[in-house]
C-alpha cells in the first residue's frame, strides 16, 4: 500500500517558473523524504525533513512539513528543463522502511 | 565505490521461467531494500535486510519470490514460475542504519523485467 499521495499527479510549467508539489500521508512518521526519478532510471534522494522540523532548504528546493495536517510540500524555484522528472514523497516510520506515494510528473518546457 | 549496482538492466523471459536479479549495495551500508515499480506508480516495498538478516517481507512477496543476502554483502531476488503480472522495474536500495531513519536511500538503476 502507498502511504503518501502526491498532488497534482502531473504538472507542466515554463522554464523559470516555480513548481509546487504536495504530499499527504496517513500515519505518524519519523521523517519524510523527497526523491526524483528520471524516466526509466532509479530514484535520487533530494531532501529529508524530520518530524520535528517545519521547513528545510537545499539549493533551489524548499520543503515544508505540517505534521498536524499530515502534509508536506516541495517547491522547486526557477525551474529548468533538466528538472523534468517524476517526484515522489516517501515516509519513514517505525516500520524501518520508506513508503512511497504515487508521484508527481513534472514537465518543464524550455 | 560507484553506488548501488543492479544486474541485469533488462530481462525478457517467457512465462513460467525463473529469473534472478542481483544487487550490489554501497559497501558501508548495512541495510538493503528491494522495491517493485510498475509504470506510472511509485515504488512498492518488497523486502529488506539488515546485514544478512531478512527483517521484513511485504505481502506482495508471494511464495514465488525469494531474496537472499549471504554474508551481508550483495543480494539476489529470485522469481520462480514468472507470470505476466510480474513485469515491472525491480529496484534495489541501500542505506546506513541511522537514528529514526536519518539517512536517505541510495537506489540502483533497476532491473526491468518483461514477461512474455
Amino acid at each position: 500500500s502507498q502511504q503518501g499521495e502526491e498532488d497534482p499527479q502531473a504538472l507542466s510549467i515554463q522554464e523559470g517558473e516555480n513548481a509546487t508539489m504536495n504530499c499527504s500521508y496517513k500515519t505518524s512518521i519519523n521523517n519524510l523524504q523527497w526523491y526524483r526519478q528520471n524516466s526509466g532510471r532509479g530514484l535520487v534522494h533530494l531532501i529529508l525533513i524530520r518530524s520535528n522540523e517545519r521547513e528545510k532548504h537545499s539549493g533551489r528546493l524548499r520543503v515544508t512539513l505540517d505534521t498536524s495536517k499530515k502534509s508536506s510540500s516541495l517547491l522547486i524555484t526557477a525551474s529548468r528543463a533538466a528538472d523534468t522528472a517524476s517526484y515522489f514523497c516517501a515516509t519513514y516510520n517505525a516500520g524501518n522502511m520508506l513508503t512511497f506515494g504515487g508521484g508527481t510528473r513534472l514537465m518543464v518546457k524550455p | 565505490d560507484t553506488g548501488v549496482s543492479q544486474n541485469p538492466r533488462h530481462k525478457i523471459t517467457k512465462r513460467g521461467q525463473n529469473v534472478t536479479f542481483r544487487c550490489d549495495p554501497i559497501s558501508e551500508h548495512n541495510r538493503l531494500y528491494w522495491y517493485r515499480q510498475t509504470l506510472g506508480q511509485g515504488p512498492e516495498f518488497l523486502t529488506y535486510f539488515q546485514n544478512e538478516a531478512q527483517l521484513e517481507k511485504s505481502r506482495l512477496l508471494s511464495d514465488r519470490f525469494s531474496a537472499e543476502r549471504p554474508k551481508g554483502s550483495f543480494s539476489t531476488l529470485e522469481i520462480q514460475r514468472t507470470e505476466q503480472g510480474d513485469s515491472a522495474m525491480y529496484l534495489c536500495a541501500s542505506s546506513s542504519t541511522g537514528g529514526r531513519g536519518a539517512y536517505g536511500y541510495t537506489f540502483g538503476s533497476g532491473t526491468r523485467l518483461t514477461v512474455v
